[in-house]
């Protein structure tokens, strides 16, 4: 089982351009969820899902789409990026009860 | 912001002692969380306590929990250098499956 895996770990983008964070997970868990993670400010909910085709917006979603079409499988979008979206990203998982998360390893995305 | 309170915001120890780290938070909850993070990793999860509960161990960890001050502590008894890593609080709200961290305490035992 390789749990929550996230790529890419490193990524440099220059402001305007788009990409994709992925996160796949495979534990079967119907909750899934990013995070950014900025010195000093702990980590922020970006977005959200309950389920497949579910959605929904967390603490600082500007900048950022997602979507769940499988269980498997949670991308986050930057359309344009910004140097404020410079950050570590993390993806985690859980069930739907509210217990315990699991966390990807993290994205490490520098915009320029 | 609705992230709670961690202090302190840095602790340094010596191996053997004890380190307690302290969380507050102001919304009602269903449950407090506690994860820990080593440098350049992701969070992994230590213990979690439920608003009902006033204690809970595992190892070395002690979580208590008082929901009429809002606050939550973690002990880590017996320190190892291991143990060097960053430490955050994570509620669940109530009727929310999201989770709300603070912004942790980063803590360095010296062996």
């Amino acid at each position: 089982n390789a749990g929550v895996t996230q790529t890419p770990k490193f990524q440099v983008l220059k402001t305007g351009q788009s990409m994709t964070l992925q996160c796949a997970q495979d534990m079967n868990h119907e909750y899934m969820s990013w995070y950014r993670q900025d010195p000093g400010m702990g980590l922020r909910l970006i977005h959200y899902s309950v389920g497949a085709g579910i959605t929904d917006q967390g603490e600082v979603p500007n900048g950022y789409n997602v979507s769940r079409s499988t269980t498997e499988d949670f991308p986050l979008r930057l359309l344009s990026a910004a140097p404020s979206q410079t950050s570590v990203y993390f993806c985690a998982t859980g069930g739907l009860g509210t217990g315990e998360l699991f966390f990807g390893e993290g994205s490490r995305l520098t915009v320029l | 912001s609705q992230q709670g309170e961690e202090d302190p915001q840095a602790l340094s120890i010596q191996e053997g002692e004890n380190a307690t780290m302290n969380c507050s938070y102001k919304t009602s909850i269903n449950n407090l969380q506690w994860y820990r993070q080593n440098s350049g990793r992701g969070l992994v999860h230590l213990i979690l306590i439920r608003s009902n509960e006033r204690e809970k161990h595992s190892g070395r960890l002690r979580v208590t929990l008082d929901t009429s001050k809002k606050s939550s502590s973690l002990l880590i008894t017996a320190s190892r250098a291991a143990d060097t890593a960053s430490y955050f609080c994570a509620r669940g709200d109530t009727g929310r499956r999201a989770l709300t961290f603070g912004s942790g305490t980063r803590l360095q035992v010296q062996p």
